[in-house]
């Protein structure tokens, strides 16, 4: 069974912070994604990654960056937390080669 | 025009009847095709792939594809209420030389017993 994991459910954070959000999987997938999704909106792509140390800017990446220094953990990072960034934030996971993704349960993030 | 579409509803059905979910998407040469279902407060999941044109059926759900008019559809038979959840749209798409998947915003659905 496919686990992806977040490293928090809930974060409250003030305008200015640096933030940084963990997903980690253990299926040994190359492919690991971050989303964020607003109503209205829907899941867009803030960054993505095909393979250890290699990233790519999604739709979204304005504001955000990423770290990918093991296969099986993909690091978001908020640089300066704005409240534009409150929202819930989704990391997936995929096999190369493959298209289904396996989504964490989401971070739900408030930015004051 | 965005890439993928889907009216955000809710759709509202009786208990048992059929629920039938719309998606269109943009890149004529897509070729992967899948439905989500998220519930509230969850995190989306897989609940069908289609890849040809033509129906593909999974129990109580059949997915419909027909790439001339760009258009796939969900069909939810003897819906339940415990179906009653936001359904996403995804289609894979090229995009600055890689394949991406690519989400519609999503129909919330609604069963009503």
């Amino acid at each position: 069974d496919v686990k992806v994991t977040q490293s928090s459910r809930y974060l409250v954070k003030r305008t200015g912070e640096k933030v940084f959000l963990e997903c980690v999987q253990d299926m040994d997938h190359e492919n690991m994604f971050w989303y964020r999704q607003d109503p209205g909106l829907g899941l867009r792509l803030i960054y993505f990654s095909y393979d250890v140390k290699m990233k790519e800017k999604g739709d979204i990446p304005e504001g955000y960056s990423v770290s990918r220094e093991k296969k099986e953990r993909f690091s978001l990072i908020l640089e300066s937390a704005s409240t534009n960034q409150t929202s819930m934030y989704l990391c997936a996971s995929s096999p190369a080669g493959g298209e289904t993704q396996y989504f964490g349960p989401g971070t739900r993030l408030l930015v004051l | 025009q965005k890439e993928v579409e889907q009216n955000s509803g809710p759709l509202s059905v009786p208990e048992g009847a059929i629920a039938s979910l719309n998606c269109t998407y943009s890149d004529r040469v897509s070729q992967s095709f899948f439905w989500y279902r998220q519930y509230s407060g969850k995190s989306p999941e897989l609940i069908m792939s289609i890849y040809s044109n033509g129906d593909k059926e999974d129990g109580r759900f059949t997915a419909q594809l027909n790439k001339a008019s760009q258009y796939v559809s969900l069909l939810i038979r003897d819906s339940q209420p415990s179906d009653s959840a936001t359904y996403l749209c995804a289609v894979n798409m090229r995009s600055g030389g890689y394949q991406k998947v690519t989400f519609g915003t999503g129909t919330k659905l609604q069963v009503i017993p």
